[in-house]
């Protein structure tokens, strides 16, 4: 089966930098991504991990240690319309069509 | 933004109706996924398919069927609908280019008094 495990909220302040952890407990799978969802919104595609490592899209980073099955987000230089909520998700190995999500962080940003 | 879209975008209905729901995709991408989303669950996938009239099972699927009979469109059924099945549900799709990027639609907001 496939279990992920996210905070269920965070707060910072404007500018300051935020991880966002995601640990998961899993048969298998084929990488780690993360999607954005503002309140009443859908949820929108942001990274992906493949391999090990940080991956680096502008003000946000991911990564992921499959030795420690976890994953982070990390976002940068935080702006108020960063105020949403963050899921990590996996592709399972077995049935490569399904995908698994986390519980979801909510990301409070304050001036 | 990929073209997907839902509908009815809210619904009201009442304990034991059968309830329709539409995704339709002018991307002509190949799989198609119904989730639902609950307070403290994130998203769960209730049934997905890899292409037309080939369809399975995801991990909350009972009480809910599907078919999918033209590429862009995927429709989710609620055959006697109960209060337990209130919730916002999300179409997404992917395709082999894009494998795992998944494009979302607007979300249905489905309440059963």
């Amino acid at each position: 089966g496939q279990s992920l495990e996210q905070p269920s909220e965070v707060t910072a302040v404007e500018g300051a930098i935020v991880q966002i952890n995601c640990t998961y407990q899993t048969s298998g799978f084929y990488g780690l991504s993360w999607y954005q969802q503002h309140d009443g919104g859908a949820p929108t595609f942001l990274s992906y991990n493949a391999l090990d490592g940080l991956e680096e899209t502008g003000r946000f980073s991911s990564f992921l240690s499959r030795s420690d099955s976890y994953g982070y987000l990390l976002l940068q230089e935080l702006q108020m319309k960063d105020s949403a909520s963050y899921f990590c998700a996996v592709r399972g190995i077995y049935n490569f069509n399904k995908f698994y999500f986390g519980s979801g962080t909510k990301l409070n940003v304050k001036p | 933004d990929a073209g997907i879209t839902q509908s009815p975008r809210h619904k009201v209905t009442e304990t034991g109706t059968p309830v329709t729901l539409r995704c339709h995709q002018t991307e002509n991408h190949r799989y198609m996924y119904w989730y639902r989303q609950d307070p403290g669950h994130g998203l769960r996938l209730i049934h997905y398919s890899y292409g037309v009239k080939d369809t399975d099972k995801g991990e909350v699927s009972d009480g809910y069927s599907v078919s999918r009979s033209k590429t862009e469109d995927f429709l989710l059924t609620l055959e006697s609908a109960t209060s337990s099945q209130t919730s916002v549900y999300f179409c997404a799709i992917s395709d082999a280019s894009s494998y795992n990027e998944q494009f979302f639609g607007p979300g249905t907001r489905l309440t059963v008094l």
